[in-house]
């Protein structure tokens, strides 16, 4: 009954690979996000989805590309990894609201990435 | 310039004791929700407690709390009896009305002692 899943939890590759982070929520929520920890710990939002729609596209390199089959899904592409893509990848969703500030994000458990 | 601001990248305290996370915002938005998050040494992030800027009354959720100073722009948590268990990474978050996305502090790691 997890919430938010996350797989593979772990990911390790080696450069110039292209690999796939798979997302689900079965919480009913509208937006899906992915973001990226960095080795400091640094928490930085990369995409987000509504419905099925981009929202939100940080600066992010066009190697990663996010992908939403549906509400419940948001998988994230990366090609041609590079060593300075590993970190850990959160996925989170939130439910829309009347009010948007009070929108509280649930995270998934992570997919560490490692690339050689 | 930083919005969220924690100005604390370690603290030790000791079991039982009342512990205070700091964390201030800036923002121009007279609508915005601050966040604090729980990220234990197994990585994953946990939501604890949400305070709207329109709240009056601080939030409160079991031995969390939030003491939220509007016009001091600080959201501090507090944690009531520390036990072991609430060693960890803790976040401040603020979600601005205008918004789409969540911006985090860099973290505040909290150690506590038996």
């Amino acid at each position: 009954d997890t919430a938010v899943s996350q797989t593979p939890k772990y990911l390790v590759t080696q450069m110039g690979n292209d690999k796939s982070i798979k997302c689900e929520q079965n919480l009913g929520h509208d937006t899906m996000y992915w973001y990226k920890q960095d080795s400091k710990k640094f928490l930085k939002i990369m995409f987000s989805y509504n419905n099925k729609e981009l929202i939100i596209n940080e600066t992010v390199p066009n190697r990663f590309s996010p992908k939403s089959p549906d509400k419940a899904h948001l998988n994230l592409h990366i090609n041609s990894l590079e060593l300075g893509d590993s970190a850990v990848y959160f996925c989170a969703s939130s439910q829309v609201g009347i009010r948007r500030e009070q929108e509280t994000q649930y995270f998934g458990p992570g997919t560490r990435l490692l690339v050689l | 310039a930083q919005k969220i601001t924690q100005t604390q990248p370690g603290m030790f305290v000791q079991e039982k004791e009342a512990v205070t996370l700091d964390c201030t915002y800036d923002t121009s938005d007279q609508s915005y929700g601050l966040f604090w998050y729980k990220q234990p040494s197994s990585g994953e992030m946990i939501f604890l407690i949400y305070q709207g800027s329109y709240d009056e009354q601080n939030a409160t959720e079991g031995r969390y709390s939030l003491n939220f100073q509007k016009a001091r722009k600080s959201a501090n948590l507090v944690i009531s009896a520390s036990q072991l268990g609430d060693s960890a990474m803790y976040f401040c978050a603020m979600r601005e009305g205008r918004d789409d996305k969540i911006i985090f502090g860099k973290g505040t790691r909290l150690h506590i002692l038996p």
